[in-house]
C-alpha cells in the first residue's frame, strides 16, 4: 500500500500565482486532513474532511480552499499566493477522526513564496 | 477556540535521564488525545493514541497518561537516547473530527 501520497514534494510559487497541493490516500480512511509546519508552532489545521462532500475549516483556512470529491483525494488550492503562505505542508488520513488509531501522514510539500 | 498547549517547548538532557512532557487540552467535547515523534525532515511518526481518563499505554521506554477530566497527558521518556532526539507533538480531537495539534515538546539528548 502506498498510504498518503503528496505532490509535488517542493514547489517555489511567485506572490499571486496559484496552485494546488495533490492527497490521495488508499487505505479508505474516511476522515482527511491538511495541516501546515509553522516554526516553533507545530502543526496548524487548516482543513479537515469527515467523509465525500463534506469539508469543514480548521485554525487558519484563509487563502485556501479545499474539496473532496472521493474518499481517495483530497486536494489543496492556493489563491494569491502569499509569502505567509511559505511552509511545509501535511495532508493526513485516518479513521473516525483519529478516535481509536492514529493519523497517517503524507512526506509532506515544502512551498516557497517569493 | 480549541487551545492546546504542550511544555516545555524544548528540553536538553544527558543520555541517561529520564524525562517527561506535558500535553494540556480542553477537555469538554473530547474524544481522544495522540502524540506522535516527530524527526526534521520526516513526517510525524504515531506513538499512542488514549480516550479514556485514567488510559495508561508504553511501548518501549516510553509511555503515556491520560486525564480527561482535567486535561492534560504527560509523556514519560525512561533512560534518554540520543535516538530519542526529536520533536513530540500532541494532538487532542474534538467533536466533529477536528484533531488539533500543541506546538510540540522539542528533546534534545547529548551523549
Amino acid at each position: 500500500n502506498a498510504g498518503v501520497t503528496q505532490t509535488p514534494k517542493f514547489r517555489i510559487l511567485k506572490i499571486g500565482q496559484s496552485m494546488t497541493l495533490q492527497c490521495t490516500q488508499d487505505m479508505n480512511h474516511n476522515y482527511m486532513y491538511w495541516y501546515r509546519q509553522d516554526p516553533g508552532m507545530g502543526l496548524k489545521l487548516i482543513y479537515y474532511s469527515v467523509g465525500a462532500g463534506i469539508t469543514d475549516k480548521g485554525e487558519v483556512p484563509n487563502g485556501y480552499n479545499v474539496s473532496r470529491s472521493t474518499t481517495e483525494d483530497f486536494p489543496l488550492r492556493l489563491e494569491l499566493a502569499a509569502p505567509s503562505q511559505t511552509s511545509v505542508y501535511f495532508c493526513a488520513s485516518g479513521y473516525e477522526g483519529g478516535r481509536t488509531s492514529p493519523l497517517h501522514f503524507g512526506n509532506g510539500t515544502r512551498l516557497t513564496v517569493t | 477556540i480549541l487551545n492546546v498547549e504542550q511544555s516545555p517547548q524544548s528540553l536538553h538532557v544527558q543520555e541517561g535521564d529520564s524525562t517527561n512532557f506535558t500535553c494540556s487540552f480542553p477537555s469538554s467535547n473530547f474524544y481522544a488525545l495522540h502524540w506522535y515523534r516527530w524527526e526534521t525532515a520526516k513526517s510525524p511518526e504515531a506513538l499512542f493514541v488514549m480516550t479514556l481518563n485514567g488510559d495508561e499505554k508504553k511501548k518501549g521506554r516510553i509511555s503515556a497518561t491520560l486525564n480527561t477530566k482535567e486535561g492534560y497527558s504527560y509523556l514519560y521518556i525512561k533512560g534518554s537516547q540520543p535516538e530519542d532526539s526529536a520533536t513530540y507533538l500532541c494532538a487532542a480531537g474534538h467533536q466533529g473530527g477536528k484533531l488539533i495539534f500543541g506546538q510540540g515538546t522539542e528533546l534534545s539528548v547529548k551523549p
